[in-house]
């Protein structure tokens, strides 16, 4: 079964700088899909940005940016120039592609509940 | 206005009650999920309907009962339900699987039972 750690319950982070949220897993699947959900307290899950085990590059969207390290099973999230607006608990989830079906479960880790103060 | 529809937002219920959350996704997508959200917990996958088939169910207790009546629609009966069982209920939907097939989520039920 696959497992997602994240170390870190809280981080907070003055608006305009830049912080970086740890993210690993434990799988024995040579290709899945990592993902990093962002929910802010409307409580709405929103999808921030994917990642494909295949790709070697980084995925990045706008000021969301990771770092996936494959042998490491490390998956961190950077956000920079951090808004008001990106306060929320932030959540890294792992997908094994199943075969034959027609969807995908997510694994999710504990969370961080990410602070931006003005 | 999110794709996926979750009400009603708040349901506070007694053991002995028997209620409904509903889903409603717009998306048409054709998985359906449901997810337990608990504090310090990371979420818990309850149910998987795929075209309106359940394809998992992770040993949640039978006071909880899903119910898939279309591609668009999903439920979940509740009865004669625990303390316990207060948490966020998150309902979920995709189209296929992998990373260009992600979930698409509700604003979830806050659900107390007293």
């Amino acid at each position: 079964a696959q497992t997602v750690t994240q170390s870190q319950p809280e981080m907070s982070v003055q608006e305009a700088e830049t912080v970086t949220l740890s993210c690993t897993y434990d799988t024995s699947e040579s290709n899945y899909y990592l993902f990093w959900y962002k929910q802010p307290p409307s409580r709405q899950m929103i999808l921030v940005i994917r990642q494909e085990a295949y790709k070697q590059q980084n995925a990045t969207e706008n000021r969301f940016s990771v770092n996936f390290q494959k042998a490491a099973k490390s998956f961190s999230l950077k956000i920079s120039d951090s808004q008001l607006g990106d306060t929320a608990m932030y959540f890294c989830a792992f997908m094994k592609p199943s075969r034959g079906t027609s969807y995908g479960k997510l694994t999710f880790g504990q969370g961080t509940i990410l602070t931006v103060h003005p | 206005e999110t794709g996926v529809t979750q009400t009603p937002r708040h349901l506070v219920m007694g053991m002995t009650n028997k209620k409904s959350l509903k889903c409603e996704q717009h998306l048409g997508h054709n998985a359906m999920y449901w997810y337990k959200q608990s504090a310090k917990k990371p979420l818990e996958l309850m149910f998987v309907y795929s075209l309106e088939e359940r394809v998992e169910n992770n040993s949640v207790p039978s006071r909880f009962s899903p119910e898939c009546p279309n591609s668009s629609h999903l439920f979940l009966h509740l009865h004669t339900l625990q303390p316990e069982d207060s948490a966020l209920y998150l309902c979920a939907s995709s189209q296929g699987t992998g990373s260009n097939s992600p979930l698409h989520f509700g604003n979830g039920t806050r659900l107390t039972v007293t």
